[in-house]
């Protein structure tokens, strides 16, 4: 099945301790990219892939990393998390820029920082 | 810059009626992208479809329909006879194809359709 996929789910830590959230596709993708969603704010971007490594920063890039060292897993990392990265996070990816297909998002990561 | 606009933050439906969920969007771009995605209870995002600003013609996709209308750059969804599975969020999405090196999506801030039975 054609997915892509986020781990984990639901992740409670604590701040400043670094955590990876990890993004799989199994499609071949080439674009590849991070949003958090906040309540009142919608989605946001916060990194995005054109291929393997090639990053770049979206709209709210400060305090993660990524990177794209194969094609198909897109970590996101929060080097020292902190209560304001309390989100709910998307990875999406899609066959190209201008897929008609559109992007294809994974299940969500639920982080509460405390 | 581009800016996608969901005025309706929360609509209540009796199941079976018709609900029309709105999308406005801001654009420089000739050419963009639009898209609808849901957003059911359970958290993750559903694509329901993507348009293209050259193609204007009306879709329908069983009980989903979409009507794109450049001239006031809106992008409104009907779900006709609404049922109780259709509660969700629902997030109008927009896409600049110019954007140099990344086409982000820029979502509107969702609206939250609640369908009673």
């Amino acid at each position: 099945e054609a997915q892509v996929t986020q781990n984990p789910r639901y992740l409670i830590t604590v701040t400043g301790k670094k955590l990876t959230v990890t993004c799989s596709q199994n499609m071949n993708h080439e674009y590849m990219s991070w949003y958090r969603q906040d309540p009142g704010l919608g989605l946001r971007q916060i990194y995005y892939s054109m291929n393997v490594e090639v990053t770049d920063k979206g709209d709210v890039p400060e305090g993660y990393k990524v990177s794209r060292k194969e094609k198909r897993n897109f970590p996101l990392i929060l080097e020292s998390p902190s209560p304001n990265q309390t989100s709910l996070y998307f990875c999406a990816s899609s066959l190209s820029l201008n897929s008609p297909g559109g992007y294809t998002f994974g299940s969500g990561t639920r982080l509460t920082v405390v | 810059a581009q800016k996608v606009t969901q005025a309706q933050t929360e609509i209540s439906v009796v199941e079976k009626e018709d609900v029309t969920l709105d999308c406005v969007y801001e654009t420089r771009d000739t050419t963009y992208y639009l898209f609808w995605y849901k957003q059911p209870p359970s958290g993750e995002l559903v694509f329901l479809i993507r348009r293209n600003s050259f193609d204007e013609q009306n879709e329908i996709s069983g009980r989903y329909s979409w009507n794109f209308q450049k001239s006031t750059s809106s992008f409104n969804f009907t779900i006709t006879a609404s049922q109780v599975v259709d509660s969700a969020v629902y997030f109008c999405a927009l896409s600049e194809a110019a954007r140099a090196g990344n086409t982000p999506l820029v979502f509107g801030k969702g609206t939250r359709l609640s369908v009673i039975a």
